[in-house]
């Protein structure tokens, strides 16, 4: 969902469950989608990426899926750990503007519970 | 593993003083840019420069803004003029090409404006 500010959509998950988070995109033109992960006082940390002429990619423990028809994707990440805690931002870009600047989502919070 | 590091890791600065954010991308990295993050909200694109001259810019990149590569290494950010809003995470990232491409973004650094 969307939020303002400093009201964070926060997922709680108890450890060893999976996640999944979702990120609403909003340039239909957008070929190009990306999920970071940003820690407590940290950069945005690439976890994976997806093309627009895929559904879905998997990595280790994290699968993206992306459905173009309403605009969305997701990141699900498997056997949840204490180390999965954070901010998880999706990004878009591409979309014709010219250069790949990326266009964030609001993020989500993701806690693991012990 | 290569990384963009950034300097300082936090800048305190009197409003109307002038702050200069440094940036050291990935060696073979060709794009650059510069985003910023306020407290709480979602990371938001400043700038892109490629082949020496800006590519892109956002509406919060204002005459105050100003971009550099003086050198084969290192991609400045300079805000002439501060101002109390441009308080903010800003983040320095690269990336080897333009489409579909994964960014690598710095650790940021926190500028507070008093």
């Amino acid at each position: 969902g969307e939020s303002v500010g400093l009201h964070l959509p926060t997922l709680s998950v108890q450890e060893g469950d999976n996640s999944i988070i979702n990120c609403a995109y909003s340039n239909s033109a957008s070929d190009y989608f990306i999920w970071y992960k940003q820690e407590s006082g940290k950069g945005p940390q690439f976890i994976i990426d997806i093309r627009s002429n895929m559904d879905k990619r998997q990595g280790q423990r994290v699968t993206v899926l992306l459905n173009k028809t309403v605009k969305h994707l997701s990141l699900q990440i498997a056997a949840t750990q204490p180390g999965d805690s954070a901010v998880y931002f999706c990004a878009e870009a591409g979309g014709g503007s010219g250069t790949y600047k990326y266009i964030f989502g609001t993020g989500t919070r993701l806690k693991v519970l012990a | 593993e290569p990384e963009v590091t950034q300097t300082p890791s936090h800048q305190v600065t009197q409003m109307g003083q002038e702050v200069i954010l440094r940036c050291v991308p990935i060696s073979n990295h060709l794009y650059f840019y510069w985003y910023r993050q306020i407290l709480g909200q979602k990371v938001e694109f400043l700038v892109s420069f490629y082949n020496n001259e800006i590519s892109e810019k956002s509406e919060i990149f204002d005459d105050q803004f100003s971009v550099e590569r003086p050198d084969g290494s290192n991609f400045t950010l300079k805000i002439r003029s501060t101002k109390l809003e441009d308080s903010a995470m800003y983040f320095c990232a690269s990336s080897l090409g333009q489409a579909n491409t994964e960014a690598f973004f710095g650790q940021g650094t926190r500028l507070t404006v008093v």
